[in-house]
């Protein structure tokens, strides 16, 4: 069965500071990747999906097959970062998407 | 621009009682909808979804069942509740396969 593990409940880096939320999930087909943002006091929403090879928001996300992972990335945190992050795993049409449970990331000043 | 509503944004309820939760979208068309579940220290889980009026789909056998009586309204019942029902519940809509924008939530307390 598919899964998604976000091995980090908890992250705190520095302003400034580069950042990594992991993420590593396991399925034997090829699966699509994304990555969600909850920021405080706001609704939970789509931040990046791996088809896409886009950068939001300053983060990026690589999908690494031969480690399973899709790490979400960004060089120099902002406070404004600081949110609760899932990342989610596709295995079908789309439809039915398997999350994590979540990294809490706070950005300290 | 599209929004998603979802009410009551609270809700305690007795075992063995009904429930209904609803949520409406505006601002599209034909969209899927889904009902997502978070129990406490775990990730959102799919409970239903669909891709049009009166298609359901049923991704985990429970209490709960599911109706898309409109385009754009998505309504989440039980008939009778379990103590296991405890959880916070979003709907969430997309027009392009998996879920884009969420609801605020409704936090369901079972006593």
């Amino acid at each position: 069965a598919q899964r998604v593990t976000q091995p980090e409940k908890l992250l705190s880096v520095f302003k400034g500071a580069p950042v990594e939320l992991k993420c590593n999930y396991s399925y034997s087909g090829s699966p699509e990747l994304f990555w969600y943002v909850q920021y405080s006091r706001q609704r939970l929403q789509l931040l990046l999906r791996h088809i896409s090879r886009e950068s939001i928001k300053g983060f990026t996300a690589d999908l690494n097959k031969g480690e399973t992972s899709f790490h979400l990335k960004k060089p120099f945190a902002q406070e404004e970062d600081s949110a609760m992050y899932y990342c989610a795993l596709s295995f079908s049409s789309g439809s039915r998407l398997t999350f994590g449970e979540g990294t809490q990331l706070t950005v300290n000043p | 621009s599209q929004t998603i509503h979802q009410w009551p944004a609270t809700l305690v309820q007795p075992v063995g009682s009904p429930l209904s939760l609803e949520c409406t979208v505006e601002g599209t068309s034909n969209p899927n909808l889904y009902w997502y579940r978070q129990a406490a220290g775990r990730g959102l889980q799919l409970l239903f979804y669909s891709v049009g009026i009166g298609q359901i789909s049923s991704e985990v056998p429970q209490n709960l069942s599911a109706s898309r009586p409109q385009d754009r309204q998505f309504i989440l019942s039980s008939k009778k509740l379990l103590l296991s029902d405890s959880g916070f519940y979003l709907c969430a809509w997309s027009d392009s396969g998996v879920p884009q924008h969420f609801g605020d939530g409704t936090r369901l307390s079972i006593l």
